[in-house]
């Protein structure tokens, strides 16, 4: 069965960096995208940034640009999620999920979701 | 960049009631392109609905999605206790802001 586990949680201190993985089974990881979300406490859902596997392709939210990295490693089926430059207001629930098109054109949409890692940025 | 706002922030009701989510575009929406998530206390959110109508794998038929161009609808024909939970509408990169489903 497909599915994606995350690493655990981390605290870090202002400034700081985090760098967050996702392994994949159940599936061949380079045949779908791998994307980031992530939910700050009784909030809602923030897309960070996406990634293709195969070709190491990779988009970013514009509000991320310059501080969001997302990596892979295809021997594991290993995606990571570098935030640097940590705040306060980052401090969330970071998902990875599976991006597929279940219909045509555009239709995109995100059918496997990992645990969620949960980032602290604390003095 | 497309908004998808969603109404009401909150509904309340009873356990077999008829529960119906609105969600709004800021601009068209091809119905290809709209998808809906279930999300509960603790969870990862989960895939209910895509292309506006079609059920993700596993998902019951009380969950149904119709909708075009900007105004597009969940439908939860009889809640069951496990429906109550918050949930969003999504296309591509962008969210919704949620509705929560609560029990009155």
């Amino acid at each position: 069965q497909v599915q994606l586990v995350q690493s655990g949680a981390e605290v870090k201190k202002p400034g700081a960096s985090v760098k967050v993985s996702c392994k994949a089974s159940g599936y061949t990881f380079t045949s779908y995208d791998i994307n980031w979300v992530r939910q700050a406490t009784g909030q809602g859902l923030e897309w960070m940034g996406w990634m293709n596997p195969n070709s190491g392709n990779t988009g970013y939210a514009q509000k991320f640009q310059g501080r969001v990295t997302i990596t892979r490693n295809t021997s594991i089926s290993t995606a990571y999620m570098e935030l640097s430059s940590l705040r306060s207001e980052d401090t969330a629930v970071y998902y990875c999920a599976r991006g597929v098109k279940l219909c045509g054109g555009d239709c995109y949409s995100f059918d496997y979701w990992g645990q969620g890692t949960l980032v602290t940025v604390s003095s | 960049e497309i908004v998808l706002t969603q109404s009401p922030g909150t509904l309340s009701l009873s356990p077999g009631e008829r529960a119906t989510l609105s969600c709004r575009a800021s601009q068209s929406v091809s119905s290809s392109y709209l998808a809906w998530y279930q999300q509960k206390p603790g969870q990862a959110p989960r895939l209910l609905i895509y292309g506006a109508s079609s059920r993700a794998t596993g998902i019951p038929d009380r969950f149904s999605g119709s909708g075009s161009g900007t105004d597009f609808t969940l439908t939860i024909s009889r809640l069951e206790p496990e429906d109550f939970a918050v949930y969003y509408c999504q296309k591509k990169w962008t969210f919704g802001q949620g509705t929560k489903v609560e029990i009155k």
